[in-house]
């Protein structure tokens, strides 16, 4: 399987952009790549996935490599609520056609005031 | 957009008992459920995979004979935790995706905080 390398721990001030790098150098031409995000004791969040070109919506944008062995997400204005665990995500496939998301260890960001 | 909701929130039982997780998708059908583990201060554990009216297939290391995975319909998944210990304390999360989703399509519930005391 795939795997993703994130830095444990980031932090960014409100209002700043936070930049969140994901390594994963392994990563199959087919695979996505997803971003969730967990707050404490919640469920998992959907962010953002892309394949090979940037992707925006009205969360976030992601930023792919031309060589697809690196992505880091991008919160425009980070607020005070955007302090969770955000994971990056390889989709794998499975031996029966399906897919599956393997979750890496994650970045805990913190957003100071 | 779709929902999937998890009960219960919290459960406590004693050892040796068995405990059942539903994971239900509210507003979607959905093809394929997974079963996750979280402990404390560490990321998601997949466990398995299940495609409705299938057996599910067991990450290695998850022991099938001890959880339970039964997904009879498009819209309803349990998890049942047999003869627990309190090393199976933990929080299971369910995931769920269909097809009609396209490559977004993995929800995830709210999760059940498991203690077995």
């Amino acid at each position: 399987d795939a795997k993703t390398t994130q830095p444990p721990s980031m932090d960014c001030a409100e209002g700043r952009a936070a930049n969140l790098p994901c390594n994963h150098s392994t990563i199959s031409g087919n695979e996505y790549v997803y971003w969730y995000r967990q707050i404490h004791s919640q469920g998992p969040q959907y962010i953002i996935h892309g394949l090979k070109n940037n992707e925006t919506n009205e969360m976030a944008s992601l930023i792919i490599t031309e060589d697809r062995k690196s992505s880091t997400l991008i919160l425009p204005h980070a607020t005070l609520r955007d302090t969770a665990v955000y994971y990056c995500i390889v989709r794998v496939a499975t031996s029966d056609s399906s897919y599956k998301l393997i979750f890496g260890s994650g970045t805990r960001l913190l957003v100071r005031p | 957009g779709a929902v999937v909701s998890q009960h219960p929130s919290r459960v406590i039982c004693k050892s040796g008992t068995s405990v059942k997780i539903e994971c239900r998708s509210l507003d979607f059908q959905a093809t394929t459920m997974f079963w996750y583990r979280q402990f404390p201060k560490q990321s998601l554990m997949l466990m398995a995979t299940s495609n409705e009216g299938s057996k599910a297939t067991y990450e290695q290391g998850v022991e099938k004979d001890k959880f339970l995975i039964n997904h009879a319909s498009l819209t309803l998944s349990t998890l049942t935790v047999t003869s627990a210990h309190p090393e199976d304390s933990s929080f299971y999360i369910c995931s769920a995706s269909t097809a009609r989703q396209g490559a977004r399509g993995y929800t995830f519930g709210s999760g059940t905080r498991l203690t077995v005391v």
